[in-house]
C-alpha cells in the first residue's frame, strides 16, 4: 500500500532564506508526482508536476526533484517571501490504481 | 476561463441527515474527482466521474455517492452523516487524456472546498 510522507509537519523560517521541503514514498511504482499548495481553508494549487521518468521541474523561484528509486522527491524554495506562507502538499499518483495519494503536507511560515 | 467552483462553502447537519455538495468543473475539463480532507491531514480521493461514470473510487462506504452531469458539472451525496464526516471537501477537475483513471493523473485544478462540519 502506498503511503506519502512528509517532513517536517511544520517550519518556520525568515524572510530571504532558501529551504527544502521533503516527500517520501513507499512504492516507486508511480505514474507522477505533484506539489501542492494550500492557503488556510482554500482548495489546492498546482505547483509543479514531475512525471515519473523526469528528474526535476522548475518554475519560478521553486525547483521540484524527484528520486523513483529512493522513493524521494523535494521541493526547493529560493529567497523564501512571507506570501509562500501555506502548507505544501506532495501527491503520487500510484502507478497501477492512477490514484492521488496524498502527503500530510508541511506547514510553512516565512517571517518577514 | 473560469476555474473549479463549488458550492455551499460552509455547512452544517446532525446525524444521520444527507447533503448533496456540487461542483461545477473548469472549462475544457471533463473529469471530475472527490476529495475528503479532515483537519490537519491530507486530502484522500473519494471518487472519480468521467462521462458521467465512476471510474474510481477510494475507501469510502457506499453512502457515498456522486453524480456527473452532460455539462461536466458534479454532485457528492452522503447519506446517514457521522460526526467523522466532518471534513473540507474538495472537488478537482482535469482532462480525459488516456482514459480510465490515468485522465486523473494530469494537472488537476481544485475548486476552494465545501466545509461540512456534522454536529
Amino acid at each position: 500500500k502506498q503511503e506519502v510522507t512528509q517532513i517536517p509537519a511544520a517550519l518556520s523560517v525568515p524572510e530571504g532564506e532558501n529551504l527544502v521541503l521533503n516527500c517520501s514514498f513507499t512504492d516507486s511504482a508511480i505514474y507522477n508526482l505533484q506539489w501542492f499548495r494550500q492557503d488556510p481553508g482554500k482548495g489546492l494549487t498546482s505547483l509543479l508536476l514531475i512525471q515519473s521518468s523526469q528528474r526535476e521541474q522548475t518554475s519560478g523561484r521553486l525547483n521540484a526533484s524527484l528520486d523513483k528509486s529512493s522513493g524521494r522527491s523535494t521541493l526547493y524554495i529560493a529567497a523564501s517571501q512571507p506570501g509562500d506562507s501555506a502548507t505544501y502538499l506532495c501527491a503520487v499518483v500510484d502507478g497501477g490504481t492512477y490514484k492521488y495519494i496524498f502527503g500530510t503536507g508541511t506547514r510553512l511560515k516565512v517571517l518577514a | 476561463e473560469t476555474g473549479v467552483t463549488q458550492s455551499p462553502t460552509h455547512l452544517i447537519k446532525t446525524r444521520g441527515q444527507q447533503v448533496t455538495l456540487r461542483c461545477s468543473s473548469q472549462s475544457g475539463h471533463n473529469t471530475v474527482s472527490w476529495y475528503q480532507q479532515a483537519l490537519g491531514q491530507g486530502p484522500q480521493f473519494i471518487f472519480q466521474y468521467y462521462r458521467e461514470e465512476e471510474n474510481g473510487r477510494g475507501n469510502f462506504p457506499p453512502r457515498f455517492s456522486g453524480l456527473q452531469f452532460p455539462n461536466y458539472s458534479s454532485e457528492l451525496n452522503v447519506n446517514a452523516l457521522e460526526l467523522d464526516d466532518s471534513a473540507l471537501y474538495l472537488c478537482a477537475s482535469s482532462s480525459y487524456l488516456t482514459g480510465g483513471l490515468a485522465s486523473g493523473a494530469n494537472v488537476l485544478t481544485f475548486g476552494a472546498g465545501s466545509r461540512l462540519t456534522v454536529l
